[in-house]
């Protein structure tokens, strides 16, 4: 089955600061890789996401980007403001047949102000 | 609209027990997806309905069962429940299955 490693368990910024958070995957069949916040207490909620026919999606202060020929993505903040601290899932799945969704373990987000 | 709903929001139940938690899609979401996040295991996939079918399954034993019913509302049952069941289990709705998916707040289950 898939496997997604995510790296940094824990990730410490100063305000204004860019964040870079990293996944590999393990299957060549993964074509839809979501980003999740998630807030101390509060539900996952998606960010932003990208398809294996794209190979960088932006959306204001966020961006993913996707290498496939090295099964990694990630995902980068700019100009980090102190509600950006959450913890932080990415996910990989293949959408053309079984959806099975696997997350990684989840980087913890501070963001000093 | 309304967003998705859960309940109960927290449940506390003894081993050996069963439980049914229920899942409230957003109005027009035809894909629920039920999650189990743990500290130690993080987020892990449990099982999808579309169209009242289970699609697709996750690594879990067969004492997770669910079902959805015909306006796409879904429940999540636990049999013979166990510690290690104690998790707080979230669900998603989305128009389909690769489509953007929105998480309910879950419920917190505690095993004694």
């Amino acid at each position: 089955g898939e496997n997604v490693e995510q790296h940094p368990s824990t990730l410490s910024v100063q305000e204004g600061d860019s964040a870079v958070i990293k996944c590999t995957y393990s299957d060549s069949a993964s074509n839809y890789f979501p980003w999740y916040k998630q807030e101390l207490g509060k539900r996952p909620q998606l960010i932003i996401d990208i398809r294996s026919n794209v190979g960088e999606k932006k959306d204001q202060r966020i961006a993913v980007t996707l290498n496939k020929t090295a099964k990694h993505f990630s995902l980068h903040i700019t100009e980090t403001q102190p509600e950006d601290s959450a913890v932080y899932f990415c996910a990989a799945s293949e959408t053309g047949g079984s959806y099975i969704p696997t997350f990684g373990r989840g980087t913890s987000l501070i963001v000093h102000p | 609209k309304a967003g998705v709903t859960q309940t109960p929001r927290y449940l506390i139940k003894t081993r050996g027990q069963q439980v049914t938690l229920s899942c409230s899609p957003i109005s027009g979401h035809r894909s629920v997806s039920w999650y189990q996040q743990t500290p130690g295991q993080g987020l892990q996939f449990l099982f999808e309905y579309f169209s009242e079918t289970q699609r697709n399954k996750g690594n879990f034993p067969g004492r997770f069962s669910g079902r959805q019913f015909s306006n796409s509302r879904s429940e999540m049952n636990v049999s013979t429940l166990e510690l290690g069941d104690s998790a707080l289990y979230l669900c998603a709705s989305s128009l389909a299955f690769d489509y953007e998916q929105y998480f309910g707040p879950g419920t917190r289950l505690t095993v004694t």
